[in-house]
């Protein structure tokens, strides 16, 4: 079965650098979340979009914008990168707004030096 | 805003026994859901289990079951028959259940390292 897919796997950036994450959500899941895990924390949600359009945002930083495009797959943009944005990234989709079911792609490493 | 609490960062347990990992959460809302993710060193999310509010009935998937206390807002794991593709990080998540518009965000406890020594 189709899962999640983020690309790139790992990303190695500099200071105030920016950089791009993708996820490609499983066919026909309409709604994406991201969430944000640094190094020993837990997962923090950072922002989600259902159908193209924002639904709710975490703790995400000004820094930092996202958004779904038409064929449902969304974008995480990150300027003026700074040591600590160092974590991995997590992309998950359900089906629709009111799933509880989220299915987490396998992450991006983003790295900050 | 809901929080989740897990109080036991580290645990180990020995192959083929039983352990049961804690969990508290605090919340104001009656309709809502629970889960344990385990996350091995390849550190992929992985759902282990799943509990909605509204049921009574704990929920079981193979080895993995939960007992939980609505009431005292606890929602512990318990892992029967111990083996070595267990050991991860298990993080237990609250969700809340806002039907009319809202996304279902997951909110995380900080984890509890589990290890299965042979």
């Amino acid at each position: 079965a189709a899962g999640v897919i983020q690309s790139p796997r790992h990303l190695i950036k500099e200071k105030r650098e920016t950089a791009t994450l993708k996820c490609y959500p499983i066919p026909r899941h309409d709604t994406v979340y991201w969430y944000q895990q640094g190094p020993g924390q837990d997962p923090q949600f950072l922002i989600s979009f259902y159908e193209k359009m924002q639904s709710d945002k975490g703790s995400i930083p000004d820094r930092f914008s996202a958004q779904q495009f038409s064929d449902y797959h969304s974008e995480l943009n990150m300027s003026s990168l700074e040591l600590g944005d160092s974590a991995l990234y997590f992309c998950a989709s359900s089906i629709n707004r009111d799933s509880y079911e989220q299915y987490f792609g396998p992450g991006t490493r983003l790295t900050v030096t | 805003a809901q929080t989740v609490t897990q109080s036991q960062p580290e645990m180990s347990v020995q192959e083929a026994e039983t352990v049961t990992l804690s969990c508290t959460y605090d919340t104001s809302e009656s309709n809502y859901y629970l889960f344990w993710y385990k996350q091995p060193p390849s550190r992929q999310m992985i759902l282990v289990i799943r509990q909605e509010a509204y049921k009574q009935q704990n929920a079981t998937e193979n080895r993995f079951s939960v007992n939980f206390q609505k009431a005292a807002k606890s929602f512990s794991l318990k892992i029967s028959d111990s083996q070595l593709g267990d050991t991860a990080m298990y993080f237990c998540a609250f969700m809340n259940h806002l039907r009319g518009g809202s996304n279902y965000k997951l909110t995380f406890g900080k984890g509890t390292l589990l290890t299965v020594n042979p």
